[in-house]
């Protein structure tokens, strides 16, 4: 079955270092992979959409890769900040899992200590 | 303000005392879904709706039933919830084009229900 694994664990960075967080899939050949940002209590907030065709994208200090060779994302905060502080999902869909479905990893949560 | 909204947002029930959950959105969206999120386990694709009408399973679909009798409203019915439905739910829409699982999803702001 589609499996998405993201680092369960905590990652824990310093105040203006980057954020790297990672997503890998198997048993899946995607056509989209989104990112997106979760608070505590609060509903998921979409960041960014990369397309399978697609290498990189930025949005300010924010950028994914996508690796379908690989079978990866990552995603990276440049110039934390506390406010980034929060559980970041990547979901796939499109492809071999079809367009009405969206598949989320579990999370990983981010710290980002001043 | 375009939102999604979800009612109750706290919800302690018994096991077997039928329950509605509801969700609605202001955006004109096509596609709604509702998600279940435990932890370790993330979010979960309950059913997911592409239209008026037009309902479908997903993940995990058991104990859950919805209906879409208008574009805006997706309720979730839990006909006798059991324990191990307890969790946090989330509702979700997206303008629906070609499929609606590759849109951006708006979420709703969750209910947490408890089932005793």
């Amino acid at each position: 079955s589609q499996k998405i694994e993201q680092n369960s664990e905590a990652l824990n960075i310093q105040e203006g270092k980057t954020a790297t967080l990672t997503c890998n899939y198997t048993n899946y050949s995607p056509a989209y992979l989104q990112w997106y940002r979760q608070d505590p209590g609060r509903g998921p907030v979409f960041l960014l959409l990369i397309r399978e065709n697609e290498k990189e994208k930025r949005k300010e200090r924010l950028k994914v890769t996508f690796d379908t060779t690989l079978k990866q994302s990552l995603f990276h905060i440049t110039a934390s900040q506390p406010a980034d502080s929060a559980t970041y999902l990547c979901a796939l869909s499109g492809g071999s899992g079809g367009y009405n479905k969206l598949i989320f990893g579990a999370g990983t949560r981010l710290a980002v200590h001043p | 303000e375009a939102q999604v909204t979800q009612n109750p947002r706290y919800l302690i029930t018994v096991t077997g005392k039928k329950l509605t959950v509801t969700c609605s959105q202001n955006m004109n969206h096509e596609y709604m879904s509702w998600y279940r999120q435990d932890p370790g386990l993330g979010l979960r694709q309950i059913y997911y709706s592409m239209n008026v009408e037009v309902t479908d399973k997903g993940d995990v679909p058991e104990g859950y039933k919805v209906s879409r009798k208008e574009k805006r409203n997706f309720p979730l019915i839990l006909e006798s919830p059991s324990p191990n439905q307890t969790s946090l739910y989330f509702c979700a829409s997206s303008p629906g084009t070609s499929g609606g699982g590759h849109d951006t999803q708006y979420f709703g702001p969750g209910t947490r229900l408890t089932v005793l």
